[in-house]
């Protein structure tokens, strides 16, 4: 079975610009989430999507935005730019979304972003 | 989410056994302890998880104290394969969604 895919897996962009990450979930999951890694502040969770709607924010502001489509597979798009949204971009996919903890996540490579 | 505490490094020999400790004193009764690693340039990995009994599976055994305000994830035979940073994380049972809180982990260093 294929893991998580991720497309681009490097970036690199202009302050101001705006960028669209994609990723395709192992075959059959159907939730994915989005998670920003940085060395200042780790790991941190953006958003989940599970049969294309929003389920979950994190605190992040309204440039991040994301969106799944009806085969799971989602993208994220961060508009206006800053040098702090270089990161590496990490897509995780899960085959459920309930309550419980039973189950595990499969992460993605990752995306690595850089801003200029 | 409720808060876990772990050594910042940690360093093993090859072919040792390997004890990663997390501390988690305020944790629920319905949290579940989960353990995710990181190697280099690479997306995290799935552990190993449990509630309240020891678990063992190919990749490592998790050894949850009795008042489970704390955990250890044993690796049994430490390769060098297995230098990455080691996450414990809680996950309530009745929380709905699949978000995982990641603090900054153990690094593990392994020496051939």
């Amino acid at each position: 079975k294929a893991g998580v895919t991720q497309t681009p897996r490097y970036l690199i962009k202009t302050r101001g610009q705006q960028v669209t990450l994609s990723c395709s979930p192992i075959s059959g999951h159907r939730s994915v989430s989005w998670y920003q890694q940085t060395p200042g502040q780790g790991l941190q969770f953006l958003f989940e999507y599970f049969s294309e709607t929003q389920r979950n924010k994190g605190n992040f502001p309204g440039r991040f935005s994301g969106r799944q489509f009806s085969n799971s597979r989602s993208e994220m798009n961060v508009s206006t730019l800053e040098l702090g949204d270089s990161a590496l971009y990490l897509c995780a996919s899960s085959p459920h979304l309930r309550q419980g903890s039973d189950y595990e996540q499969y992460f993605g490579p990752g995306t690595r972003l850089t801003v200029t | 989410d409720a808060k876990t505490t772990q050594p910042n490094s940690m360093e093993s020999n090859e072919e040792e056994p390997v004890h990663l400790p997390c501390n988690h004193s305020t944790i629920s009764g319905t949290d579940y302890i989960h353990w995710y690693r990181q190697l280099p340039s690479q997306g995290p990995e799935y552990v190993i998880h449990g509630l309240t009994s020891n678990v063992n599976n190919r990749m490592a055994s998790l050894a949850i104290a009795e008042d489970r305000k704390s955990s250890t994830l044993i690796l049994h035979r430490a390769t060098l394969r297995d230098a990455a940073v080691y996450y414990c994380i809680l996950r309530d049972l009745y929380i709905y969604g699949n978000k995982l809180v990641f603090g900054a982990g153990t690094i593990l260093r392994v020496k051939s």
